[in-house]
């Protein structure tokens, strides 16, 4: 398998620009987590779908940031308008869910998204 | 607030030593903890978890959990320069069957 793949592994765009990262999870897991990172703030979870549907979104930062999954094999993650205060590194990261409907403990990282807002 | 909080580092050791990593972490309820490791530049990759008080050992890694404590570590024995790296601690609430809260993380680099 190819793992997590996300797109594109850079973005530099400006102040007020759309931007729209990709994820494809791993074929067969059924949960998927958008997390952001920055030095300041660590690894922070945005939001996670389960067979698709957004569980929780309680990361996400405010009303500019919005995520989709149409299928089992995509998301997106859409910040409109971006922001510098945006400049960070998007994680996608996929699991299968193991019993109980607990997620699986290992989650499987894309390789992640540097985005730079000037 | 949920926090996990890791104040071990930048760590520098000698190859062939062993390395420590400490963590705490504030929600009481926490029922599962993880270490990961980033190499710069890279995405997070699981090295361990422990769901149980006491230690539990995989390789040249051992995982130590102490719940009273709220305090969980990871010792990496006669380290290499490849172990070079940035260590997360991650903690599972037991309010979440999801969630993972993780810490800033911990740099260590082992000299040759």
């Amino acid at each position: 398998d190819a793992g997590v793949i996300q797109s594109p592994r850079h973005e530099v765009t400006e102040m007020g620009q759309e931007v729209t990262l990709r994820c494809k999870p791993i074929s067969g897991h059924n949960s998927l987590f958008w997390y952001r990172q920055t030095m300041m703030r660590g690894l922070e979870l945005l939001i996670y779908f389960n067979n698709n549907v957004p569980i929780d979104d309680s990361g996400m930062p405010e009303d500019r940031f919005s995520a989709k999954m149409p299928n089992a094999s995509f998301s997106t993650l859409k910040i409109q308008p971006s922001e510098p205060r945006d400049s960070a590194v998007y994680f996608c990261a996929s699991s299968p869910t193991g019993q109980g409907g607990a997620t699986n403990e290992k989650l499987f990282f894309g390789s992640g998204t540097q985005l730079s807002v000037l | 607030q949920k926090e996990v909080e890791q104040n071990s580092g930048p760590l520098s050791v000698p190859e062939g030593a062993i390395a420590s990593l400490n963590c705490t972490y504030s929600d009481r309820g926490s029922q599962s903890f993880f270490w990961y490791r980033q190499y710069s530049g890279k995405s997070p990759e699981l090295i361990m978890f422990i769901y149980s008080n006491g230690d539990k050992e995989d390789g040249r890694f051992t995982a130590q959990l102490n719940k009273a404590s709220q305090y969980v570590s990871l010792l990496i024995r006669d380290s290499q320069p490849s172990d070079s790296a940035t260590y997360l601690c991650a903690v599972r609430s037991g309010g979440s069957n999801y969630k993972l809260t993780f810490g800033k993380g911990s740099l260590l680099t082992v000299n040759p």
